[in-house]
Parts: C-alpha cells; structure tokens; sequence
C-alpha cells in the first residue's frame, strides 16, 4: 500500500519558521491532513486538504502539497507549538488511511 | 460538543479476545464514518479500521484483517472494535474518530482521549 515519510525530528529557535514534510509518490495528487500531539493528549487536526485550517488553529499553521512532497509550515514558532506532527492521507486504491511515521518538533 | 469516549480496554493474554467501545455524542452520529486509530507506545498512528455510515462499507489495516471487526449501532450511538487472536503487537492506546468525507479526502476531525489495550502473558 502507499507509503509516506517523515523526518523523524525537526528542531526551530522560537520566532523561526518550522517545516515538516511528509512525502509519497506523487503525494501531490492526494490531499494531505496533519495533526499535532502534544504528550498524553489526543492527535488534534491542524490542516486538512492540503492548506484547509480548522476553527480555532491559528493562522501561524499553513500546508501545501506539490510533486512528492507536502509540508506543514509553522511560522513564528512558539513553545507550545513543541509536539508529535503526522501527515494522513486516503489511499483510494487500497481504500486505507495511511499516517506517516510522525515529526518530532523541538523548540529550542 | 462532540464527544467521543472509549472504553473496554485492559490487559489480555496473547490469543485473547477483548471489545472495545466509543460512546459518541454531541452530533448527528448516523451521518459520518468512524475509524479506530491506534498508536502503540513511543510509536506513530496506525489506521486499524473504518466504517461507514450505516455500515455496509468497511475496510481493515492489513496487519488485523481476518481478527478485528467493526461495527456501530447507530440507535444507541455508539462504535465498537471486537478483537480476536491478540498479539503482542497490537498493544497499543486505541482511538475512535469522526471521519469526514470529502472528495477524495478522508480526515479525522475528533478523536476520543483513547483506551489502552495490553496484551501480554
């Protein structure tokens, strides 16, 4: 089945833009969903379809997806934005939801 | 508010079966699809199984098909995930979602805070 990938950690200064990116073959064509854990909580949506935010998260959080590669960006980076950020998306042929292996943000 | 509550899990021997559950609440619950995620211990998320609204489309992780089954009932507004043949590996904290439908896109909008399944001798 489809296959995405994920750098394992990514560390910012605070203030600083964070990108995270989640690649697959062609993940361009599929739309791409993140989340960001914080420890002991649920997965909560931040981006969906690609750019789309959800009520309540902050514009400092944007997506896009081109090629082989979609990225979450995180600008003016905040402590409390230091969390688990995975990358979903819909394998229609296998009609699987796939997750990436998820990013470590650290902020420094 | 929506809410989504797991229960039902624990601590079982390898080749046990357990039940879980996700008390939904707080919207129309017949109109999305549902999903189990789980998440093993210091690991990513893992998609385990959907369903859809009224049940008759469903689809299951290669790594449970043949030992997990879904279902829901959607008059009492509630989800399950029956468990068979458990391994070692399929402990893991288990999460219920709300799916939304889009075209060409599935996403989780809630999620449950989970319920941890053990399995070990």
């Amino acid at each position: 089945s489809y296959v995405v990938t994920q750098p394992p950690s990514v560390s910012v200064a605070p203030g600083k833009t964070a990108r995270i990116t989640c690649g697959g073959n062609n993940i361009g064509s599929k739309n791409v969903h993140w989340y960001q854990q914080k420890p002991g909580q649920a997965p909560v949506l931040v981006i969906y379809n690609d750019s789309d935010r959800p009520s309540g998260i902050p514009e400092r959080f944007s997506g896009s997806n081109s090629g082989n590669t979609a990225t979450l960006t995180i600008s003016r980076v905040e402590a409390g934005d230091e969390a688990d950020y995975s990358c979903q998306l819909w394998d229609s042929t296998a009609d699987h939801r796939v997750f990436g292996g998820g990013t470590k943000l650290t902020v420094l | 508010q929506v809410q989504l509550v797991e229960s039902g899990g624990g601590l079982v021997k390898p080749g046990g079966s357990l039940r879980l559950s996700c008390a939904a609440s707080g919207f129309t619950f017949s109109d999305y699809y549902m999903s189990w995620i789980r998440q093993a211990p210091g690991k990513g998320l893992e998609w385990v199984s959907y369903i859809s609204t009224s049940g008759p489309t469903l689809n299951y992780a290669d790594s449970v098909k043949g030992r997990f089954t879904i279902s829901r009932d959607n008059a009492k507004n509630s989800l399950h995930l029956q468990m068979n043949s458990l391994r070692a590996d399929d402990t893991a904290l288990y999460y219920c979602a709300r799916e939304v439908v889009g075209v060409g896109a599935h996403y989780f909008d809630f999620w449950g805070q989970g319920t941890l399944v053990t399995v070990s001798s």
